[in-house]
């Protein structure tokens, strides 16, 4: 079965360090992948998907199959970017997402 | 467009008793899904649909039941509330055109006492 593990529950860094929050999976298949985020009294949104390699508020995640890891990174958190971050895997053809746990990232000033 | 709009926000539930989330989306979506959320847990897949008429179990279907009788609504029904089915409860929806973005409701968090 695939299986989706975020190994940090709480992540708690300093506005302007840089945050990496981390994601491996299991799929025997071509993984698909994405981060979502959960700003606070927010509906979930996608923030990344690893087949569109952007950018985006900063945050980069690189798909490494070798290590089967997804880690989203930022060299320099901001307060805004306190929130839950997901990491989810597409299983199948019918966009069904498996999620990770999450991690809660505190950013303090 | 609203999206995907989720009603009640707020519900408790006595065991035994039964009701429905609605869920609607306004962007006509071919694909719609249930998860539910519980703490430390992430999001798990209760069913999901990929047009009217069609739908099918996800990882966690016990205690829960759907239907697509169109392409904007897809209600999740609790037949005989358990207090293993508080949670928090989203409803998300694709486009399932090349794009697999999921667009997520505010939530129903349900709470059965």
């Amino acid at each position: 079965a695939q299986r989706v593990t975020q190994p940090e529950k709480l992540l708690s860094v300093f506005k302007g360090a840089p945050v990496e929050l981390k994601c491996n999976y299991s799929y025997s298949g071509s993984p698909e992948l994405f981060w979502y985020v959960q700003y606070s009294r927010q509906r979930l949104q996608l923030l990344l998907r690893h087949i569109s390699r952007e950018s985006i508020k900063g945050f980069t995640a690189d798909l490494n199959k070798g290590e089967t890891s997804f880690h989203l990174k930022k060299p320099f958190a901001q307060e805004e970017d306190s929130a839950m971050y997901y990491c989810a895997l597409m299983e199948g053809s019918w966009g069904k997402l498996q999620f990770g746990a999450g991690t809660q990232v505190v950013v303090t000033p | 467009n609203a999206g995907v709009t989720q009603t009640p926000k707020f519900r408790i539930l006595k065991i035994g008793q039964s009701m429905t989330l609605q869920c609607t989306q306004d962007m006509n979506h071919n694909y719609m899904y249930w998860y539910r959320q519980d703490p430390g847990m992430g999001l798990k897949l209760i069913y999901y649909s990929v047009g009217a008429g069609i739908t099918d179990k996800g990882e966690v279907p016990n205690g829960y039941n759907v239907s697509r009788s169109t392409t904007e609504d897809f209600p999740l029904r609790l037949e005989l509330a358990a207090p293993s089915q508080t949670s928090v409860y989203f409803c998300a929806s694709i486009s399932g055109q090349g794009t697999y973005e999921q667009y997520f409701g505010p939530g129903t968090r349900l709470t059965v006492t």
